[in-house]
């Protein structure tokens, strides 16, 4: 059960795009389509925002988007905005009903 | 709405116990697996646990695995994490989540607590 891997930080200015790698093992990641990603505000619980490597739960802004290679999975904001400002946390399905979160990867909107 | 209303956090010394809440509402408790999420001060999110709807299947992370236990309370729409031989490194925000899916666990986490703060410290 470790962690996941993601960069620490990544920025972008308003209207481009970024996008967050997590990088996992064959026993995890690269095993189940069960990735998800959350988006955490400062002081604030996470939220939901894609489940299932790609599926954004209803309400969320399809400028938010994931995908998957291999043992890693991706996370796309397009069109950022001052409010995507926040870290954000993926996490997979690591078998033997076991769930295991990316260290975290804290987005600046410059 | 659906509302996850965590409590009993507080300062605990190392060694000791300490049980924490979480009260549901807005929602068929019941119908749903719920797990324990934790975040230790300035540091990313851990996986706790898991517990399944009707009570009988638990699952842990190996860190707290033989130390805590998840259980609930499906007449009161009350979740617990029972804590036992509490570590510095235990010191944490302690969020409980609820599942996404209804009956199988599913393992995404649609709506969270506001989370409770655990210091453990002599």
């Amino acid at each position: 059960q470790s962690a996941l891997t993601q960069p620490a930080s990544v920025s972008g200015s308003p209207g481009q795009s970024i996008t967050i790698s997590c990088t996992g093992t064959s026993s995890d990641v690269g095993s189940y389509k069960l990735v998800s990603w959350y988006q955490q505000h400062p002081g604030k619980a996470p939220k939901l925002m894609i489940s299932d490597v790609s599926k954004r739960p209803s309400g969320v802004s399809n400028r938010f988007s994931g995908s998957k290679s291999g043992n890693t999975a991706s996370l796309t904001i397009s069109g950022l905005q001052a409010e995507d400002e926040a870290d954000y946390y993926c996490y997979s399905y690591a078998g033997s009903s076991t769930w295991v979160f990316g260290g975290g990867t804290k987005l600046t909107v410059l | 709405q659906v509302q996850l209303v965590e409590s009993g956090g507080g300062v605990v010394q190392p060694g000791r116990s300490l049980r924490l809440s979480c009260a549901a509402s807005g929602f068929t408790f019941n119908s749903y697996g719920m797990h324990w999420v934790r975040q230790a001060p300035g540091k990313g999110l851990e996986w706790v646990g898991v517990l399944s709807h009707d009570g009988i299947n638990k699952y842990y992370a190996d860190s707290v695995k033989g130390r805590f236990t998840i259980s609930r309370d499906n007449s009161k729409n009350t979740l617990y994490l029972q804590m036992n031989t509490l570590r510095a490194e235990d010191t944490a925000v302690y969020y409980c989540a609820k599942d996404s899916t209804s009956g199988p666990i599913g393992g995404d986490l649609d709506c969270w607590g506001q989370g409770i703060l655990v210091t453990v410290s002599s």
